[in-house]
């Protein structure tokens, strides 16, 4: 199974300012055929279910604020809010479907200083 | 606009069965990868299984804590996906999604839960 690896376990940023969270895969998830690395980023806030921002690592889902990025490759990924808002306060996860089983991270909870 | 709307939770005692529907809208059902994903209280997400479309082949696979107790299928004339989940534990107790990947994500979409309690 890959093991995903999120790091920090929660963040504390102030509004405005940058929060990087970064994901660890235990074997590569990217295709070689294609460079594409199957790694999706999620956002869950309390009591909703999760939403994409983020796939093929690095592509931003449509709608989803030009202030999320994804980057990285192979086992090593970081999704960066570059001007933290109030509304982004949730909990982050990444996720591999490389290979089955599929897994997720343990997630960030991102919070206000 | 579209909709996954999950039904069928409840409680259910050890031991017990329940099956979970999951009706989908507003997309292509029969060429999407439908999956279901549980979320225990207070904790993190967890992939239960997977079916890819027929078009793909239809596989599933299934996590190892519920492989041989719980079974996903597909109905694509009713755009529906179900998890019959038998022989259930204390630690089957979670938020059930289910997630429709339409060709981006496995998890392009998200149906809003549906809670599975199982306790004596």
């Amino acid at each position: 199974d890959i093991v995903m690896t999120q790091s920090p376990d929660s963040l504390a940023v102030s509004l405005g300012e940058r929060a990087t969270i970064n994901c660890k895969s235990s074997q590569s998830v990217l295709y070689t055929s294609d460079n594409k690395n199957n790694l999706a980023w999620y956002q869950q806030k309390p009591g909703q279910p999760p939403k994409l921002l983020i796939y093929w690592a690095s592509t931003r889902e449509s709608g989803v604020p030009d202030r999320f990025s994804g980057s990285g490759s192979g086992t090593d990924f970081t999704l960066t809010i570059s001007s933290l808002q109030a509304e982004d306060v949730a909990v982050y996860y990444c996720q591999q479907a490389y290979s089955t089983p599929v897994t997720f991270g343990q997630g960030t909870r991102l919070e206000i200083k | 606009e579209v909709q996954l709307v999950e039904s069928g939770g409840g409680l259910v005692k050890p031991g017990g069965s329940l099956r979970l529907s999951c009706v989908a809208s507003g997309f292509s059902f029969s060429n999407a990868w439908m999956s279901w994903v549980r979320q225990g209280p207070g904790k993190g997400l967890e992939w239960v299984g997977r079916v890819i479309a027929k078009a793909h082949g239809g596989a599933i696979d299934y996590a190892a804590p519920v492989k041989g107790r719980f079974t996903i299928s597909r109905d694509d004339s009713r755009d529906t996906v179900y998890l019959q989940m038998n022989s259930l534990k204390n630690e089957d107790t979670a938020v059930y999604y289910c997630g429709a990947g339409t060709g981006t994500s496995d998890f392009d979409h998200w149906g809003q839960g549906t809670l599975v309690t199982v306790s004596s």
